[in-house]
């Protein structure tokens, strides 16, 4: 099973600022990798598949990048709206596994 | 518009069954890797149980095999987890969603259907 590590598990910040979110897995899994955003009583939203395109509909501010095993979400100007748990998720093999997640909170 | 939405959660003892069900609307789920997902209270997201557009292949995390069973019923467009042997520990949100993209990616979900298991 491949494990996925996300950092850190709290991050505090203001609007406007920028947001860097890490996932490390424990095995190459090239490209294969897609974060989703969770808000309270929500179910989760794709953003990023691929490592690197964002979904559609998704706000260019959101970007992906990485491969093999290290991986980073980026959201350039925090909206109020971003403010949310973000997840990592592999698809190279089965079982299909996602990241502990990582809470982006207000400052 | 593409929408999924879950039913068929509540409270059931230790030991018990429950099936969920998800209704599609706005494709086909046929057409589609379709998939479940849970999220304990509190807690991360999960992946429960996964079937192929063709349903020759079903996928299950280690801890459901054995208990659960994902299906699907293309005439009424819907997907299935028949949860049987209950445990506290299934206790979770659980969500449909349908691939994106071709690939085992998922958007969009429904709003989540919650069992609790507890006698």
């Amino acid at each position: 099973e491949i494990v996925l590590t996300q950092s850190p598990v709290t991050l505090s910040l203001s609007p406007g600022e920028r947001a860097t979110l890490s996932c490390r897995a424990s095995q190459n899994i090239a490209s294969y990798l897609a974060w989703y955003q969770q808000k309270p009583g929500q179910a989760p939203r794709l953003l990023i598949y691929g490592a690197s395109n964002r979904a559609t509909g998704i706000p260019a501010r959101f970007s992906g990048s990485g491969s093999g095993t290290d991986f980073t979400l980026t959201i350039s100007n925090l909206e109020p709206e971003d403010f949310a748990v973000y997840y990592c998720q592999q698809r190279v093999n089965w079982p299909l596994t996602f990241g502990g997640g990582t809470e982006v909170e207000i400052k | 518009e593409v929408q999924l939405m879950e039913s068929g959660g509540g409270l059931v003892q230790p030991g018990g069954s429950l099936r969920l069900s998800c209704a599609a609307a706005g494709f086909t789920v046929s057409s589609y890797w379709m998939t479940w997902v849970r999220q304990s209270p509190g807690k991360g997201l999960e992946w429960v149980a996964s079937i192929k557009q063709d349903g020759s292949a079903k996928y299950y995390v280690d801890s459901v095999k054995g208990r659960f069973t994902i299906s699907r019923d293309d005439a009424k467009n819907s997907l299935y987890l028949q949860m049987n042997s209950l445990r506290a520990e299934d206790t979770a949100v659980y969500y449909c969603a349908r691939e994106y993209s071709n690939a085992n990616w998922y958007d969009p979900w429904g709003q989540g259907t919650l069992v609790t298991v507890s006698s």
